[in-house]
């Protein structure tokens, strides 16, 4: 079975510094990462995924993310953090080969970021 | 949030009353979602479906029931079978099925029972 681990619950940065928020996977085979953010009483907003190739992924919002196959991670990263970067963010992932069933997305619980003046 | 609406953005229930979730997308996806959402527990599929007229068991399926007559419809009703359905309800869309395939996301119900 598959799983996705988000070590901290919060991370707290200053505005301007880079930013981390981790994530490691566990599932059989190569898999699909995907990164997500939500503000209060909001949806999930789409920010990047890894499918492969370049291991450095680029995304939304300034946003980028580093798949490491052999620590299993893709930690997302940020160079200069805003202020309006705060809230709540999910890595998620899924197995590589799909039997034609939907796309069944594990997520994990989520890390709250928290930039500050 | 653009393409997927849900409602109502909050609704309350009594105890042993059924309710029903509405999620509407306008993207032309064929496949669409329910997630469980509750503190600390990340996001928990309940119901998917690939294409109209059908539709699967996720992880947390007891207690809910759907129904896909329409493509850009899936409504989600939460049933007095549901032990604890006060959370937070999410829907989602893709273009198929296929592995590689981005959710998006509505903005959500916040269902409380009262």
């Amino acid at each position: 079975a598959q799983s996705v681990a988000q070590p901290e619950d919060q991370v707290n940065v200053a505005e301007g510094n880079p930013l981390t928020v981790k994530c490691t996977y566990s599932v059989s085979g190569n898999p699909y990462l995907f990164w997500y953010v939500q503000y209060p009483n909001r949806g999930l907003q789409f920010l990047l995924k890894y499918i492969t190739g370049d291991n450095l992924v680029k995304g939304s919002y300034g946003f980028e993310a580093e798949f490491n196959k052999s620590q299993t991670s893709f930690h997302l990263k940020k160079p200069s953090a805003l202020v309006s970067d705060s809230a709540l963010y999910f890595c998620a992932v899924r197995p590589p080969r799909d039997t034609g069933t939907a796309s069944k997305l594990t997520f994990g619980t989520g890390t709250r970021l928290q930039v500050t003046l | 949030d653009g393409g997927i609406t849900q409602s109502p953005k909050y609704l309350f229930r009594k105890e042993g009353q059924n309710v029903t979730l509405s999620c509407e997308q306008n993207l032309n996806h064929d496949a669409m979602y329910w997630y469980r959402q509750d503190p600390g527990q990340g996001l928990r599929l309940i119901y998917y479906s690939q294409i109209v007229n059908d539709f699967q068991k996720g992880d947390i399926a007891e207690g809910y029931s759907v129904s896909r007559e329409k493509k850009e419809s899936f409504p989600l009703t939460v049933t007095s079978a549901q032990k604890n359905p006060t959370a937070f309800y999410l829907c989602a869309s893709s273009i198929t099925s296929g592995s590689t395939d981005t959710q998006y996301f509505g903005p959500g119900t916040r269902l409380t029972v009262l």
